[in-house]
């Protein structure tokens, strides 16, 4: 069963901050907020991950809410070539797939 | 490069041939995992090893299927008697040590086309 919701499109124009939300309202304490993307034909390209407290690295930025049931990628300044799909995942120990289950993603458009 | 290699990179074959394809993950990273990659879907889940011994099978994963690490480090992936529903991309990750908190990186995968 999915346990991130993420809506299925988003469009974005170039040089501004994309913010990709993800809701995860059933998350438990001890499950981390994966982000990954895939480029056309491409496999997944790790993103960023988290557990309660805010990530940033040179990809971008993980902005987890207080009661951490929704979380928000942010990609500062978009180019063309962020055009992907991408992956909101929750991560638990264990469970089926060792916790890296995928749903569909957001496939998130950068218009020039 | 020091990713994770997955070789061939496409394979084209008829219906009913065996194929094996192969993943050398990170140097040093314990986990290794496959995935099935349909068109317009998300990467699904089919197996993962902890160094050579094999932890967990999905139900899609069937009896067609077999994947090994003998040693600890690369893995294959067969499949007999292929079917055109197996046309597919096959993906591989490896990641280090066994808890949630250790990003597991992906090769570039292996598209199988059956017909």
């Amino acid at each position: 069963d999915a346990k991130t919701t993420q809506p299925p499109s988003m469009d974005c124009a170039e040089g501004r901050a994309a913010n990709l939300p993800c809701n995860h309202s059933t998350i438990s304490g001890n499950e981390y907020v994966y982000w990954y993307r895939q480029i056309h034909s491409q496999g997944p390209q790790y993103i960023i991950h988290g557990l309660k407290n805010n990530e940033t690295n040179e990809m971008a930025s993980l902005i987890i809410t207080e009661d951490r049931k929704s979380s928000t990628l942010i990609l500062p300044h978009a180019t063309l070539r962020d055009t992907a799909v991408y992956y909101c995942i929750v991560r638990s120990q264990g469970g089926g797939a060792d916790g890296l289950t995928f749903g569909k993603g957001t496939h998130l458009i950068i218009q020039p | 490069d020091t990713g994770v290699s997955q070789d061939p990179r496409h394979k084209i074959t008829k219906r009913g041939q065996n194929v094996t394809f192969r993943c050398d993950p990170i140097s040093e990273h314990n986990r290794l995992y496959w995935y099935r990659q349909t068109l317009g879907q998300g990467p699904e889940f089919l197996t993962y090893f902890q160094n050579e011994a094999q932890l967990e099978k999905s139900r899609l994963l069937s009896d067609r299927f077999s994947a090994e690490r003998p040693k600890g480090s690369f893995s294959t992936l067969e499949i007999q008697r292929t079917e055109q529903g197996d046309s597919a991309m096959y993906l591989c990750a490896s990641s280090l040590g066994a808890t949630p908190n250790t990003e597991a990186f992906f090769g570039q995968g292996t598209r199988l086309t059956v017909v």
